[in-house]
């Protein structure tokens, strides 16, 4: 079975700083891993997704991730962060099977952005 | 193109009665899951359905069900609401093969009194 964990339920960053969020994966099988977005009161937008075409995966809104196998991690960055960053990001695996609509998530975590 | 739509957007229930929830999946898309999220457990996957079989479930008691219709729409189903129901359900829909990208609706914000 898959699981996802995301280091850090609240991360903090100055208007713009670097902003990282961490998220560590376990899978049997080669995984397929997404990065959602989750503004108040809304459904989860896509940021990214890595389906193993290239380990460094970029994103909209400036975001990219890098699959790094031998770490079992696909951290989420962007140079500078931006007042509208200020979200909830979920780290996601689906491992496909007979499961292609199936996500398994990380807990999130919160992105404030201080100006 | 449209993208997935979740109706009601926002619905109060009472213990003991039922609720069912629509979601309309992005054209063309055959694969439709849902998901419940709660401030506690977060995003849970319930159930996906894929041309109108249902291809996983989660482990939820089986007051959750669903069903998808020919035109690939779904509906969920709870029954005997309890208080922890409360929850934002959300719907998503893919074209259903490997590697796709997973699309999500705006959810259907479910509070039971």
């Amino acid at each position: 079975a898959q699981s996802v964990t995301q280091l850090g339920s609240h991360v903090s960053v100055s208007e713009g700083a670097l902003v990282l969020l961490r998220c560590n994966y376990s899978s049997s099988v080669p995984p397929y891993l997404f990065w959602y977005v989750q503004y108040p009161n809304q459904g989860l937008q896509l940021l990214l997704k890595y389906t193993s075409a290239a380990t460094l995966v970029k994103g909209i809104n400036g975001f990219e991730a890098e699959f790094k196998k031998s770490e079992t991690s696909f951290h989420l960055t962007k140079p500078s962060a931006h007042m509208s960053d200020a979200a909830e990001y979920f780290c996601a695996v689906s491992t496909g099977g007979t499961s292609y609509g199936k996500l398994t998530f990380g807990q999130g975590t919160i992105l404030t952005v201080h100006p | 193109k449209a993208g997935v739509t979740q109706t009601p957007r926002y619905l109060i229930k009472t213990r003991g009665q039922q609720v069912t929830l629509s979601c309309s999946p992005i054209s063309g898309h055959r694969s439709v899951s849902w998901y419940q999220q709660t401030p506690g457990q977060g995003l849970q996957f319930l159930f996906e359905y894929f041309s109108e079989t249902q291809r996983n479930k989660g482990n939820f008691p089986g007051r959750f069900s669903g069903r998808q219709f020919s035109n690939s729409r779904s509906e969920m189903n709870v029954s005997t609401l309890e208080l922890g129901d409360s929850a934002l359900y959300l719907c998503a829909s893919s074209p259903g093969s490997l590697g796709n990208t997973i699309y999500f609706g705006e959810g259907s914000w479910l509070t039971v009194v």
